[in-house]
């Protein structure tokens, strides 16, 4: 049981948006910790895809955006491509440790 | 650029105790004001931190595997290492080795703390 909650499955077609969930609790993101997010491909390490909230490191496309309110964010994809399936994480602060999601699959069709 | 790589045992029977180091290049720990954390993925499951520590020695550990496990450091080797003891099937996952990223953001003015990079993993199977 993850303490941020994430839809286990997305799908959309390409060139299409889709967005991810990450719910939390007043421990973690309504504490007014940040999210960040990871990219996971088949058979890879995670990658950092979003960090606080809504920042993109350099290299990430700006197809991916990040956004935070009360208790929960959201990842948002635009442009859909092939490329793009792989499972996303969100992570977070609670309680002096780092936490996540249980991992979205998003699957392009 | 900052690569880490994890090396160890891949295969541990019941009882006994994992180990992995996690060699970091490109950068030196003993420079580094961010600490060094190892996390796991148990086949097919989500994420799961266990513990970090910084090129000084100091540790946090996850309550959760708290009493199983021990991170160190070797500055001179720029590495840092995992033993978790008493294993079970239940400790089967691929681990990675990370590094901490603690900032205060512009944009919020807020402490955020966050992994990047990230070792490729190294799996590990608790089998007799």
């Amino acid at each position: 049981q993850s303490v941020l909650t994430q839809p286990p499955s997305v799908s959309g077609a390409p060139g299409q948006r889709v967005t991810i969930s990450c719910i939390g609790s007043s421990s973690n993101i309504g504490a007014g910790y940040d999210v960040h997010w990871y990219q996971q491909l088949p058979g890879t390490a995670p990658k950092l895809l979003i960090y606080a909230n809504n920042n993109r490191p350099s290299g990430v496309p700006d197809r991916f955006s990040g956004s935070k309110s009360a208790t929960s964010a959201s990842l948002a994809i635009t442009g859909l491509q092939a490329e793009d399936e792989a499972d996303y994480y969100c992570q977070s602060y609670d309680s002096l440790t780092w936490v996540f999601g249980g991992g979205t699959k998003l699957t392009v069709l | 650029q900052l690569q880490l790589q994890e090396s160890g045992s891949g295969l541990v029977k019941p009882s006994q105790t994992l180990s992995l180091t996690c060699v970091v290049s490109g950068g030196s720990i003993s420079n580094s004001d961010y600490p060094w954390s190892w996390i796991r993925q148990p086949p097919g499951k989500g994420l799961e931190w266990i513990g970090y520590i910084y090129h000084s020695g100091g540790t946090y550990y996850n309550p959760s595997l708290k009493s199983r496990v021990t991170i160190s450091v070797d500055r001179s080797k720029n590495r840092f290492s995992l033993k978790l003891n008493s294993v079970t099937a239940a400790d089967t996952a691929v681990y990675y080795c990370a590094r901490n990223i603690v900032e205060v953001v512009a944009a919020t003015g807020s402490l955020s703390r966050w992994f990047d990079p990230w070792g490729q993993g190294s799996l590990v199977t608790v089998s007799s």
